[in-house]
């Protein structure tokens, strides 16, 4: 079963607006994280969000997590051109020991001057 | 501030070759993992290595891969023999923490098996 799924597959702004994506997974997690790959690039941590949390910022960066709805969501504000990229969201099952990542297929940003 | 780093960034090799792709973690990191991605494809995990020992591996981990930590820097993945599936990118990670922690990816190897 797939565990992490985002919405959508891709996304076209302009600079300055506001760009929202979406993964949902199936399984219970400990954490989700989002990640960042510019374009044949590495991985690059964004933000790290437990199952007992709801919301975390990090600069213009909002995260929030729904654990009932089994669903989360990354908001970038004010984007700029350098926010172009894939963004992916990893989950960390609960019955998970050893911490491995479990990524959705990704939503490819395109964000235009 | 400290990074993963990974040798080579690009390899190039005929099927049936054997290759090691090299990483040197964080050095106070604990936990290390390898993942892949296939061109246009989602990151897929191959290996996660605690202790000195795998602690969990995938089904793509066959007989044909090996993990090791020769030196207590390096963590290497090998491939003993490479078939034209196994292009790919390359991810090295490591962790501080196990399940409950951020982890730090180097900037990939672009394995490409001819």
């Amino acid at each position: 079963s797939q565990q992490g799924e985002e919405d959508p597959q891709a996304l076209s702004i302009q600079e300055g607006e506001n760009a929202t994506m979406n993964c949902s997974y199936k399984t219970s997690i400990n954490n989700l994280q989002w990640y960042r790959q510019n374009s044949g690039r590495g991985l690059v941590h964004l933000i790290l969000i437990r199952s007992n949390e709801r919301e975390k910022h990090s600069g213009r960066l909002r995260v929030t997590l729904d654990t009932s709805k089994k669903s989360s969501s990354l908001l970038i504000t004010a984007s700029r051109a350098a926010d172009t990229a894939s963004y992916f969201c990893a989950t960390v099952l609960t019955t998970d020991s050893w911490g491995k990542l479990q990524f959705g297929a990704g939503t490819q940003v395109v964000v235009t001057p | 501030e400290p990074e993963v780093t990974q040798t080579p960034s690009h390899q190039v090799t005929q099927m049936g070759q054997e290759v090691i792709l090299r990483c040197v973690p964080i050095s106070n990191h604990l936990y290390f993992y390898w993942y892949r991605q296939i061109l246009g494809q989602k990151v897929e995990f191959l290996v996660s290595f605690y202790n000195n020992e795998i602690s969990e591996k995938s089904e793509i981990f066959d007989d044909q891969f090996s993990v090791e930590r020769p030196d207590g820097s390096n963590f290497t993945l090998k491939i003993r023999s490479t078939k034209l599936e196994d292009s790919a990118m390359y991810f090295c990670a490591s962790a501080e923490l196990g399940r409950g922690g951020e982890q730090f990816f180097g900037p990939g190897t672009r394995l490409t098996v001819l």
